[in-house]
């Protein structure tokens, strides 16, 4: 059972443009989720996070929003850049339970000069 | 410097062999952890160990297991290889309720 779900594999985008990857999740006691971003050949390495309290969270070109009513987030990238292209995964965990993020499989964007 | 490192970064290897892969950390993180990314790309948890406690996924056969000589290291040792534990495994630590920092990956395949 995949309780956190990322439903399209891979997303093109131009560079200067948004980039939107989206992030659903089914178990309604998470309350912390996590962006990664994942090189190959390295290991991901954390991005931006968010708290269930929030509905929205910015660091520089990315933000999260969080919809908890639709358990839906997305990654908003803005403008992207060709250095951006990587697989970016999404991960829930229940801060006040074991803090186990459990991962999504993944989107590889690519972006376009 | 690095902060997570694994070694070897690459194995390849015959079914029924067992191995070991070594995991250490630098940053002073009181919880590691063993990842498998199966052929599906997904990120899934086999182990969550500190000082106080080892949590264990279920799912994971007990031809694995992890050992931790002190809380720098959490190495993964692996008994009986099969075909089906072809897969990259990632190390990863934290201060328990923040965010992961990973190793490079594992490459493990069994022939």
């Amino acid at each position: 059972d995949q309780q956190v779900k990322q439903n399209s594999p891979s997303l093109s985008v131009q560079e200067g443009r948004i980039s939107i990857l989206n992030c659903d999740y089914t178990n309604s006691m998470f309350d912390y989720f996590l962006w990664y971003k994942k090189y190959p050949a390295e290991g991901p390495t954390f991005l931006i996070s968010i708290s269930s309290i929030k509905d929205k969270n910015e660091d520089g070109r990315f933000t999260v929003f969080l919809n908890k009513s639709a358990k839906h987030l997305s990654l908003h990238i803005v403008p992207s850049q060709p250095g951006d292209s990587a697989v970016y995964f999404c991960a829930a965990s229940v801060r006040g339970g074991s803090y186990i993020p459990t991962f999504g499989r993944g989107t590889s964007l690519i972006v376009h000069p | 410097d690095t902060a997570v490192s694994q070694t070897p970064k690459y194995l390849v290897t015959q079914m029924g062999n067992d191995k070991s892969i070594k995991c250490e950390q630098n940053l002073g993180h009181d919880t590691m952890y063993w990842y498998k990314q199966d052929s599906k790309k997904f990120l899934k948890i086999m182990f969550s160990y500190n000082n106080k406690e080892l949590i264990i996924n279920e799912t994971v056969p007990n031809r694995f297991s992890p050992k931790s000589p002190d809380k720098a290291h959490l190495n993964l040792h692996i008994n009986s290889l099969e075909l089906g534990d072809s897969a990259v495994y990632f190390c990863a630590s934290s201060l328990t309720g923040d965010g992961y920092t990973f190793g490079s990956g594992t490459r493990l395949t069994v022939v």
